[in-house]
């Protein structure tokens, strides 16, 4: 069974860091790209970057470019989010999601987490 | 970038027949994916590739592309499809390629 579990969301100063982890297991981690979605409080979803399996490529959404870095540890079967410089505006419930795709990435989502939240504000 | 344009509700009686839309500048030429997501609940993803069907998705869950509209239907809907539905496409030629539209809350009469 596949399972995505996210953590590391708090509450966090404008201008400060965070660092999310998702945990995977049940799949052959570094087979997949993976991604990170996010939802704002009552709002829609939203893509935010895309790694790809052997870590060699990455991709941000331009809300985020420059100060969020998308990182993985495959002998750990992890995936990272680096946030810095953090607004406002990136309050939201922060997803993992494994790529659709085997070895090639398909650019769906197929497995999610539960989210962590993360809040910024002053 | 890409945008992606979907009706904010639908609603249908049950047994009825829901079509959700999704609209984007030649989307017929693109894959698009949709997701139902409950209150409280992670996104599940209910169609892939326009029309493909995940395992454990009903066969009532159809999708079609072509032009400028992309179509969720949902047959002899029940209480239990009431969700958030949204539709996604991934545009290789942005700097931005993760799309989604903004989300069409189907409720169930």
């Amino acid at each position: 069974e596949v399972q995505l579990v996210e953590s590391g969301g708090g509450v966090v100063q404008p201008g400060g860091s965070l660092r999310l982890s998702c945990a995977a297991s049940g799949f052959t981690f570094d087979d997949y790209a993976m991604h990170w979605v996010r939802q704002a409080p009552g709002k829609g979803l939203e893509w935010v970057s895309l790694i790809s399996g052997d870590g060699g490529s990455t991709y941000y959404a331009d809300s985020v470019k420059g100060r969020f870095t998308i990182s993985r540890d495959n002998s750990k079967n992890s995936l990272y989010l680096q946030m810095n410089s953090l607004r406002t505006e990136d309050t939201a419930l922060y997803y993992c999601a494994t790529d659709g795709g085997v070895i090639v990435p398909t650019y769906y989502f197929d497995y999610w987490g539960q989210g962590t939240l993360v809040t910024v504000s002053s | 970038s890409y945008v992606l344009t979907q009706p904010p509700s639908v609603s249908v009686a049950p047994g009825q027949t829901a079509r959700i839309t999704c609209g984007g500048n030649n989307i017929g030429s693109k894959s698009v994916h949709w997701y139902q997501q409950k209150p409280g609940q992670a996104p599940v993803l209910v169609v892939y590739d326009d029309s493909d069907r995940p395992s454990g998705i009903p066969e009532r869950f159809s999708g079609s592309n072509s032009g400028n509209t992309a179509t969720l239907t949902i047959s002899r809907v029940e209480a239990g499809d009431e969700a958030d539905y949204y539709c996604q496409v991934w545009d290789s030629s942005s700097d931005h390629p993760g799309v989604f539209g903004g989300g069409t809350k189907l409720t169930v009469l």
